[in-house]
């Protein structure tokens, strides 16, 4: 089973329109982390923010902010008022934090953001 | 100066030759990575080492090989190409903390002729 689901290969928002991406992960780990990269045509990966499973306030870093929902095994990314620098690729990562795991972020397949003006 | 850099940024190569790509960070970080992204599968773990003394596989080790030289250095090698290696290549590394995220290098796009 995929551990990481983004389920919209693309998106449109509107430029000043706030915009969610979806991520539902799946995990018997009871302590994991969630992550948001995004990556622009150039083609660097730049982390965004981060949410711990037994933080117990939603993640917020700028106009970024994640609506983590633990019951659902949901993560998503809200950006508020898009600019079109944020036309990219999102993606959503998760790491699983038990003993002896390689504590490597295991990616979701990608979400293609695109601002229009 | 870049925290994390990886030499080529671009290599285009024939089947069959070898490769090293190489990876260099000033974070100080013990965690290296290798990751390897095609489009639409997001990024998949090809390698990971803990230390200078450890190395693992990740999810798709098969045809690659890899060295950690030292605790700021770790290289990949293709020893034997073949086109559907072609792919764009990530170096990361991390601390140790759970909550620390992972920085990647900028990549390097290898394409196998």
């Amino acid at each position: 089973a995929q551990k990481i689901t983004q389920t919209q290969p693309g998106m449109f928002v509107q430029e000043k329109e706030a915009v969610t991406l979806d991520c539902t992960y799946d995990t018997s780990d009871p302590s994991y982390g969630l992550f948001w990269y995004k990556q622009p045509s150039s083609g660097e990966m730049i982390f965004l923010i981060y949410q711990g499973s037994y933080d117990q306030q939603n993640a917020t870093e700028g106009r970024y902010s994640l609506n983590f929902q633990k019951a659902r095994k949901s993560a998503n990314l809200v950006i508020s008022a898009s600019q079109l620098g944020d036309s990219a690729m999102y993606f959503c990562a998760m790491r699983e934090v038990s003993s002896g795991s390689a504590r490597q972020l295991t990616f979701g397949s990608g979400t293609q953001l695109t601002v229009l003006p | 100066d870049a925290d994390v850099t990886q030499t080529p940024r671009n290599r285009i190569t024939k089947t069959g030759k070898r490769i090293m790509l190489e990876c260099s960070q000033t974070k100080g970080h013990d965690r290296m990575y290798w990751y390897r992204q095609d489009p639409g599968l997001g990024l998949r773990l090809i390698y990971y080492s803990f230390d200078v003394k450890d190395i693992n596989k990740g999810e798709i080790s098969d045809g690659y090989s890899v060295s950690r030289q030292a605790q700021a250095k770790f290289s990949l090698s293709l020893e034997s190409a073949i086109p559907n290696q072609t792919a764009l290549y990530f170096c990361a590394t991390s601390g140790e903390m759970s909550y620390n995220e992972q920085f990647f290098g900028p990549g390097t796009r290898l394409t196998v002729l």
